[in-house]
């Protein structure tokens, strides 16, 4: 079965520091999106993306972050000049459809540690 | 309001136990509805999609009532392997991000 793959698993970085998450969404989706975990809390959205720009961002997706597809295959999402506060799961997802009418498929996380 | 609101339990049954899980949403224009489960430190997987009518999907049961603004999950005959948080997740007719709820957990006991 086809599945989003996500680089790293785990990622500690130091305050103040850029980190790039990568992800390879399922080959035949066109949406993909970020969401993030803070421990014991639940999934929040961060930001969709579709046909190489984004298409709806949350209030946490603010000037820090940023998403590219650099290639066919990639899409990575950047977070600049981290905080304490960035720690967290960062998940990946993509799907076929948009409009949340299809299930998105989500990659096993990258552990981001801002130390 | 939260978008999404589920009793975060935890739910602890016996194997063989039936459960149900209740979740409740904010927006009457919510379009679609989906049950993921999560187990620890793990990623969302998808369990079922809900569907108007209600559908099944082995041992698992969702339902929708529009009405009301719920959706339930029941689980028949729980495994050990049930064991995880169940995720209840809705969409908005504009838009394509999922809101998730915080989340349920579920212990199935030998």
């Amino acid at each position: 079965e086809p599945e989003v793959t996500q680089t790293p698993s785990h990622q500690v970085t130091q305050m103040g520091q850029e980190v790039i998450l990568r992800c390879v969404p399922i080959s035949n989706h066109l949406y993909f999106y970020w969401y993030r975990q803070i421990l014991g809390q639940k999934v929040e959205f961060l930001v969709s993306f579709y046909n190489n720009e984004i298409s709806e961002k949350s209030e946490i997706f603010d000037d820090q972050f940023s998403v590219e597809r650099p290639d066919g295959s990639n899409f990575t999402l950047k977070i600049r000049s981290t905080k304490l506060e960035d720690s967290a799961m960062y998940f990946c997802a993509s799907s076929e459809a948009g409009q949340g009418i299809q299930p998105q498929h989500f990659g096993d996380g990258t552990r981001l540690s801002i130390l | 309001r939260k978008e999404v609101e589920q009793d975060p339990g935890p739910f602890n049954v016996p194997e063989g136990a039936t459960v149900a899980f209740n979740c409740t949403y904010s927006n009457s224009a919510s379009q679609s509805f989906f049950w993921y489960r999560q187990d620890c430190r793990k990623e969302p997987k998808l369990l079922m999609s809900v569907y108007s009518s209600g559908n099944e999907d082995g041992r698992f049961t969702a339902q929708l009532n529009r009405a009301s603004q719920y959706i339930s999950l029941l689980i028949r005959d729980s495994k050990l392997s049930d064991s995880a948080t169940y995720l209840c997740v809705v969409t908005r007719t504009t838009g394509n991000q999922f809101y998730f709820g915080t989340g349920t957990s579920l212990t199935v006991i030998p």
